[in-house]
């Protein structure tokens, strides 16, 4: 059954690493989202792509980097340069650029140790 | 610059009476509204949504009201039950910034807790 996947669900990283969120979705969605939730904050966008080949910054781009070289896929890199990167990532995807409803996926916690 | 505002961090209800979660927004180009409801350790599950063209919509327990002069939506349960215990996001779609893509914007949720 369709849906989106994050892997891993728990990640521990050490300080000055960089470590990759993997997100699939088998929707057929054109776009795809990647967020951060911190307690108090809400979701916050640090990346979206409208489609393969093409991504966009969010809010907080800063000290993470994407890619989407196939529809199905969006991976997250958190890099070392990120100076708080302890928090809850959630990937989510819509049908289009226009369509208003999102599909999350299960989430990420990654702890930087 | 938080567009879309939760003014309640949290909310406890007694089973069976209504649960209210509002809502508030400063861009008036918004022209779609949703609700997501979560669970800890678990991504938003899509709830009920509302066009800016209409001033309620209902699904089942869950209604949405939405006044455009005041920039404010709210969602109310009725009846509560404990199931309904969790995180809920006001969501708004509107154009992003530096691109011009629609995207949503979140709010910074309230967490409902329903007593048995």
């Amino acid at each position: 059954d369709g849906g989106i996947t994050q892997s891993p669900k728990y990640l521990f990283r050490k300080e000055g690493q960089n470590v990759t969120l993997s997100c699939e979705q088998n929707l057929n969605h054109d776009a795809m989202y990647w967020y951060r939730q911190d307690p108090g904050q809400g979701l916050r966008l640090i990346y979206y792509s409208q489609i393969v080949n093409d991504f966009q910054k969010g809010d907080i781009a800063e000290g993470y980097s994407v890619s989407r070289e196939k529809k199905e896929s969006f991976p997250l890199t958190v890099t070392s340069a990120q100076k708080n990167p302890t928090a809850f990532y959630l990937c989510a995807s819509s049908i289009g650029r226009e369509t208003n409803e999102q599909f999350f996926g299960p989430g990420t916690r990654l702890t930087v140790l | 610059d938080q567009q879309v505002k939760q003014n309640s961090p949290s909310l406890s209800v007694q089973e069976g009476r209504i649960s209210i979660l509002n809502c508030d927004y400063t861009n008036s180009m918004f022209d779609y509204f949703l609700w997501y409801k979560k669970y800890p350790a678990e991504g938003p599950t899509f709830l009920i949504s509302i066009s800016s063209i209409k001033d309620k919509n209902e699904d089942g327990r869950f209604t949405v009201f939405l006044n455009k002069s005041a920039k404010h939506l709210s969602l109310h349960i009725v009846p509560s039950q404990p199931g309904d215990s969790a995180v809920y996001f006001c969501a708004a779609r509107g154009s992003y910034r530096s691109t011009g893509a629609n995207n949503l914007f979140f709010g910074t949720g309230t967490r409902l807790t329903v007593i048995p």
